[in-house]
């Protein structure tokens, strides 16, 4: 079976300092993969996606970066965080059989990012 | 921009009640999507449907989809306490294959 880790499960960071959050997936091949940010009371916002090793797209820009050095890797990374990286960061996957992607989105327990 | 719109905000009820909770969205859509959240925690697919079904079930979940309205339900059959969690719906915008959340329902269930 299918199984998503991310880590760490809760962080905090002064203002300026690096971020990487870190995502895996076990069980699968080629996953799509996804980032996602959920501030208080709100619901989730997709950051980056990426399709396959090296293929990253943004959805929002900002001082955040993502990369997939394996297939079934994905890392957030910052060189400086602000007050505003604040936040829930999940990581998913979804399957794409054969070119057509099922629908669902499986996702980590998340990281809780304090930035003081 | 989000997609779907969850409706309402806030659900409060006692255990054994049904709870209905709303979504409406703006553009077609391949299939809608709805995912649980309990605090703290990653959300959980729940089901989705497509957009020429009607109606889908899943022990106490029941989902319709109306594309007309562009609108879908999400029903909880003798709700327990555990069901407390937060509740989204997703959808991909047409043409798109990755869904979009709205800022979901709180449901909170009372023993």
């Amino acid at each position: 079976s299918q199984t998503i880790h991310q880590w760490p499960a809760t962080l905090v960071q002064p203002v300026g300092s690096p971020l990487s959050l870190e995502c895996t997936v076990e069980g699968t091949s080629n996953p799509n993969l996804y980032w996602y940010r959920q501030a208080a009371g709100r619901g989730l916002q997709l950051l980056f996606y990426s399709v396959g090793i090296g293929q990253i797209s943004s959805e929002v820009p900002q001082n955040l970066s993502a990369s997939r050095p394996q297939d079934r890797q994905f890392i957030l990374s910052s060189k400086k965080l602000l007050l505003s990286d604040s936040g829930f960061y999940l990581c998913a996957w979804s399957m794409d059989r054969a070119g057509v992607y099922t629908g669902e989105l499986f996702f980590g327990e998340g990281s809780r990012l304090t930035v003081l | 921009s989000q997609q779907g719109e969850e409706d309402p905000q806030a659900l409060s009820i006692q255990e054994g009640e049904n709870a209905t909770m709303n979504c409406s969205y703006k553009t077609s859509i391949n299939n809608l999507q709805w995912y649980r959240q309990n605090s703290g925690r990653g959300l959980v697919h729940l089901i989705l449907i497509r957009s020429n079904e009607r109606e889908k079930h899943s022990g106490r979940l029941r989902v319709t989809l109306d594309t007309s309205k562009k609108s879908s339900s999400l029903l909880i059959t003798a709700s327990r306490a555990a069901d407390t969690a937060s509740y989204f719906c997703a959808t991909p915008p047409g043409g798109s294959y990755i869904p979009t959340f709205g800022r979901g329902t709180s449901l909170i269930v009372h023993p």
